[in-house]
């Protein structure tokens, strides 16, 4: 399996709401990516996970919560979002160490807040 | 931290044609260089890359270039197709035990049939 899958594909909350976005790797990748993306904007850093630790926090709010249970897996919760973080949510992975550091990412979760 | 500007913001170019988009990075540090493409809704997808020990890099229609001393990189299409159009992105990132890439504002490729 060489592919990134993130569930669901399209969320819309209001600003109350709790939800988490999830996404998926097989391909023994040990680091993965969250990243944001505004419309006609390049990926923005959210967090970085290394070896299933948080190695990376790039001073985004509480509000939003990464977990990564296992090697493969990597969540999203969200909780009392704005409208203003309505964005594509896009997750990456992967190899760690020199020469394998390319990032393959998943088709994203488009999240509209209300 | 890292900067990376990239240009142009937009470029038309006829069929056939060739297609430079350039980018400078600020980082001297920074030895890993791709280029995503992301088409209209889909997810970015790496279609080249170049580590700092190497100059060039080619595939098929696609070439990179890398001026360390300059900090720029360069990416090349030549013969453009129409399913070329898409925006470009580069990104610079340096050693880490995981890569934080850091990306350009972007390019709107489109290719005129």
């Amino acid at each position: 399996d060489t592919e990134v899958t993130q569930t669901p594909k399209h969320l819309v909350m209001g600003m109350t709401n709790k939800k988490s976005l999830k996404c998926e790797q097989h391909m023994g990748h040990r680091a993965m990516y969250w990243y944001k993306q505004k419309a006609k904007k390049p990926p923005e850093l959210m967090f970085v996970y290394s070896y299933e630790k948080l190695s990376i926090n790039e001073s985004v709010p509480s509000r939003f919560s990464p977990e990564c249970p296992n090697s493969s897996l990597l969540n999203l919760h969200l909780h009392a979002l704005q409208p203003e973080d309505s964005a594509l949510y896009l997750c990456a992975s992967s190899q760690i160490g020199l020469g394998q550091e390319t990032q393959y990412f998943g088709p994203g979760t488009r999240l509209l807040v209300l | 931290g890292e900067n990376v500007e990239q240009h142009p913001s937009t470029l038309s170019v006829q069929e056939g044609d060739s297609a430079v988009i350039k980018c400078t990075y600020s980082d001297s540090a920074s030895n890993y260089f791709p280029w995503y493409k992301q088409e209209l809704g889909k997810r970015p997808q790496l279609i080249i890359d170049i580590r700092s020990n190497v100059g060039e890099k080619k595939d098929q229609r696609i070439a990179v270039t890398l001026n360390k001393t300059a900090k720029h990189f360069s990416l090349h299409i030549t013969e453009t197709q129409p399913e070329d159009s898409a925006v470009y992105f580069c990104a610079a990132s340096s050693s880490g035990s995981a890569r934080q890439l850091t990306f350009g504002s972007g390019t709107q490729l489109t290719v005129l049939p």
